[in-house]
């Protein structure tokens, strides 16, 4: 079993639509959980950390449920210029404090 | 700032051959990391280093070797390739501290044929 799992999609979805992303792990001594962001031919860059409390940046939320051992990304208000892969990112403490990724999530947003 | 830069960014090898993939980083990280990205597979690390002078075997570190030349600098080499290592590679360092951010370089697509 992969440590970090995430549906690949891909997620087809019309400008201005809501979605939701969720992100699975199966150390529970992940100590910390980003989302990067992935563009066609490109390499990863961090959208943004993910915190206990959850957290908003603009049109995204993420959220993090230890008890349940996942993290989710929702994206509201679409837009084009958001497709792209989405990986979710989990630093375990017993495991030399190395980043480990998921394999992705493709979101298509479609005009 | 250029950030993490690697070279060359496309790369064809045959079956043997052997080449040196280059990445500098100039944000005064300490730690760098090299993985090699396939389809349905996700990154893998390949190698790393914490530090100057140090590196250690990440999940995938068979057929390559690297070198942490100084503080910028971290090499990853391919004695004698083979179609398995087809493939983007990734560089990419770590800043650490409380943003605890990884940048990655541009990416090296090498094919083996």
């Amino acid at each position: 079993r992969k440590e970090v799992e995430q549906d690949p999609g891909p997620f087809n979805v019309p400008e201005g639509a809501t979605v939701a992303f969720n992100c699975t792990y199966s150390n529970s001594a992940s100590q910390s959980f980003f989302w990067y962001r992935q563009d066609c031919r490109k390499e990863p860059k961090l959208l943004m950390s993910v915190y206990s409390s959850g957290n908003e940046d603009g049109r995204f939320t993420a959220q993090l449920n230890r008890a349940s051992q996942y993290i989710s990304l929702l994206i509201r208000d679409s837009k084009l210029s958001d497709s792209a892969t989405y990986l979710c990112v989990v630093i375990i403490r017993n495991a030399g404090n190395m980043l480990t990724f998921g394999g992705g999530t493709r979101l298509m947003v479609k005009p | 700032n250029a950030g993490v830069t690697q070279t060359p960014k496309f790369q064809v090898l045959k079956t043997g051959q052997s080449m040196t993939l280059q990445c500098a980083q100039d944000m005064n990280h300490n730690s760098m990391y090299w993985y090699r990205q396939d389809p349905g597979m996700g990154l893998r690390l390949i190698y790393y280093s914490a530090s100057e002078g140090t590196t250690d075997k990440g999940e995938v570190p068979n057929g390559y070797n690297v070198s942490r030349l100084n503080k910028r600098e971290f090499s990853l080499r391919l004695e004698s390739a083979a179609p398995s290592q087809t493939s983007v590679y990734f560089c990419a360092s770590r800043s650490g501290g409380a943003t605890d951010t990884q940048y990655f370089g541009p990416g090296t697509r090498l094919t083996v044929l």
